[in-house]
């Protein structure tokens, strides 16, 4: 079964701090997502990776960093956490040549206090 | 710019009833896909459907229906006989071009199934 895993399903984080979010995808694809998801906004594209060290801003890339090492792994980097980037963040993939749905991540829901 | 919209926050029917989610999307290219997607309340969004601009063809799965209509940019999801498994979050979305790289949400539709 093919799958997104996101390392945290929960994490709470102190203004200021340096925060880190991992995604591993096994399915081989090139192009991963980093996505925030707030109540009345939906799923708002922070950053995408088309290739390994290859990155693009999405719509909302203020305050976020990513990246992409390896492959199969694509982290979202929270610089200095604040408090308006508690959220729910979500990690998807896609194979490039396809234009099949993608497969999302089950979250991590971050706080910051 | 690419824009989706559903009107609808939340929904709330008893079990069996029809209903139908709405969406209306906004996009320059002729080329683009519409998706919908559901999340349930562990949160991983389950890939629904997929629709390419060429293709206006109603389709069916199950209880589940979608009308697409490029003269009103609507595509709207219609759940037969719901249930309350149907409860979860709902999500249009939209990609643009063939390359489809950046996928648009719209802010979701909460459904509730009541029994």
């Amino acid at each position: 079964d093919v799958k997104v895993t996101q390392s945290s399903r929960y994490l709470v984080k102190r203004t200021g701090e340096k925060v880190f979010l991992e995604c591993v995808q096994d399915m081989d694809h090139e192009n991963m997502f980093w996505y925030r998801q707030d109540p009345g906004l939906g799923l708002r594209l922070i950053y995408f990776s088309y290739d390994v060290k290859m990155k693009e801003k999405g719509d909302i890339p203020e305050g976020y960093s990513v990246s992409r090492e390896k492959k199969e792994r694509f982290s979202l980097i929270l610089e200095s956490a604040s408090t308006n980037q508690t959220s729910m963040y979500l990690c998807a993939s896609r194979d490039r040549d396809s234009h099949y749905g993608y497969t999302f991540g089950s979250g991590t829901r971050l706080t910051v206090v | 710019a690419q824009k989706v919209t559903q009107a609808q926050t939340e929904i709330s029917v008893v079990e069996k009833e029809d209903v139908t989610l709405d969406c209306v999307y906004e996009t320059r290219d002729t080329t683009y896909y519409l998706f919908w997607y559901k999340q349930p309340p562990s949160g991983e969004l389950v890939f629904l459907i997929r629709r390419n601009s060429f293709d206006e063809q109603n389709e069916i799965s199950g209880r589940y229906s979608w009308n697409f209509q490029k003269s009103t940019s609507s595509f709207n999801f219609t759940i037969t006989a719901s249930q309350v498994v149907d409860s979860a979050v709902y999500f249009c979305a939209l990609s643009e071009g063939w390359d489809g790289n950046k996928l648009v949400f719209g802010a979701g539709t909460i459904l509730r199934v009541k029994s």
